[in-house]
């Protein structure tokens, strides 16, 4: 199957710092990836969903200034935390679909994030 | 909107019973299916899928679930649990029009030998 790839899978930060997380599919193009947040025992939530080249599109209650989503390429998606603070402490997830209509996801290994 | 209900937040079954777990989703019009599984320390990966077709879906370690349009259900079942299906499983609906999975807030199963 497709594989899709994150790092860091691990990263602790101090509050006020920006974390960068990157998302590739390694052998396939990505025309669409999605990013999800999932907190401790509960279900993954959507934060964007970004096609390559266009900006992406944020979910309600997201703030896009804090959550900063680059799609440039068709194999890498990067998710930008902006001045971490440790209510943003999450684990996130990214996927990736080959096309832009519905169809399999393809799930990262998901990066963990600890702001002190 | 869109959502995503599973019933059931933590299952415990010994191995060999069978298995059934609960979804439903709020949409009424043309919908695609997912399940998801979360073995422990691994990424979520497909279980199975319905698009169109036979509303009976057979998917892969002998999972299936069944689409039940009138009941706005798409239930996983497996008849014979073993202990290496200890996971999280999701469910997942993509309502016709929309660009996104919705997903539902997940079943921990835990098989024990």
């Amino acid at each position: 199957g497709a594989v899709v790839s994150q790092h860091p899978s691990r990263v602790i930060c101090k509050s006020g710092t920006s974390v960068k997380i990157e998302c590739r599919s390694l052998d396939f193009q990505a025309t669409t990836m999605f990013w999800y947040r999932q907190f401790p025992k509960q279900s993954l939530m959507l934060m964007a969903t970004s096609n390559e080249g266009s900006k992406a599109t944020y979910e309600q209650g997201v703030e896009k200034d804090k959550f900063l989503i680059n799609h440039a390429s068709l194999t890498l998606s990067t998710l930008t935390v902006t001045s971490a603070h440790p209510e943003d402490s999450s684990f996130y997830i990214c996927s990736a679909r080959m096309t832009r209509e519905v169809g399999e996801l393809f799930f990262g290994e998901g990066s963990r994030l600890t702001v002190l | 909107a869109q959502s995503v209900s599973q019933h059931n937040h933590h299952v415990i079954l010994s191995e060999a019973a069978s298995l059934e777990l609960g979804c439903n989703y709020s949409y009424g019009g043309t919908v695609n299916l997912f399940w998801y599984v979360q073995y422990p320390g691994q990424h979520l990966q497909l279980l199975l899928k319905y698009f169109s077709g036979d509303p009976l879906v057979k998917g892969i370690k002998g999972f299936e679930a069944e689409f039940i349009k009138s009941k706005f259900s798409f239930n996983l079942r497996k008849p014979s649990v073993q202990w290496s299906d200890t996971a999280e499983y999701f469910c997942a609906v993509n309502a016709g029009g929309y660009n996104k999975l919705i997903f539902g807030a997940g079943t921990r199963l835990a098989v024990h030998p």
